[in-house]
């Protein structure tokens, strides 16, 4: 079946110190990935997204490398702010026919910056 | 920038009663879904719903949930008579028809945090 997998949290860095969140999924097909931040009481936001193979999404000095090859999606940034502190969650969007399909998250890593 | 908007932000219940889990969806989408987090745990997909039906539901999905769109803007969530075990933040989204790139973003509002007593 799908499933995405994230390595646990939570991760707890200095400021500007640099970023991996390894992310890996299992799929059928060639499903779109998706890196999603939730920042202290607040929704789902899109951080940024990849929909085939070595495409790479980045936004917010952020990015990730679509790898067919490893099943990976891993979430990098150079230099890490307090403000990017927030949970962040791996995602694969499922698709069914001709339906625009769910998504199917990881656990989710909580990511700590101290100043 | 156009955002899906949930009320109420919190809602508690007495165990057994109807609970209804309001949504605005972003106005020109046109798939709608609904999401739960139980704390501490994974984001799940319950439904996504689309030209006035459902789409696609998972098993936690049962007979006890139902979703309808009752107007052109509101996408709403009953559950029926709730349990504890309901308890958990719900998320809705929505997203624009998939393009020749592949699946589109949902984009999520910032959840319902439903506690039943």
């Amino acid at each position: 079946g799908n499933s995405v997998t994230q390595m646990e949290g939570p991760v707890t860095l200095s400021e500007e110190a640099f970023l991996t969140i390894n992310c890996t999924y299992t799929a059928t097909g060639y499903p779109s990935l998706f890196w999603y931040v939730q920042y202290p009481g607040e929704g789902l936001q899109l951080l940024l997204k990849a929909t085939k193979a070595d495409d790479k999404g980045s936004n917010k000095g952020f990015e990730a490398t679509y790898r067919k090859e490893t099943t990976s999606f891993h979430l990098e940034k150079g230099s890490v702010q307090v403000s990017d502190s927030a949970v962040y969650f791996c995602a694969l969007l499922r698709r069914y026919g001709g339906s625009q399909g769910n998504l199917i998250f990881g656990k989710g890593t909580k990511l700590s910056v101290k100043p | 920038e156009p955002e899906v908007t949930q009320t109420p932000s919190h809602q508690v219940t007495q165990m057994g009663q109807e609970v209804i889990l309001r949504c605005v969806p972003i106005s020109n989408h046109l798939y709608f879904y609904w999401y739960r987090q139980i704390l501490g745990q994974k984001v799940e997909f319950l439904v996504s719903f689309y030209n006035n039906e459902i789409s696609e539901k998972s098993e936690i999905f049962d007979d006890q949930f139902s979703v309808e769109r009752p107007d052109g803007s509101n996408f709403t969530l009953k559950i029926r008579s709730t349990k504890l075990e309901d308890s958990a933040m719900y998320f809705c989204a929505s997203s624009s028809p998939r393009g020749p790139k592949g699946g589109q973003p949902q984009h999520f509002g910032d959840g319902t945090r439903l506690s039943i007593l």
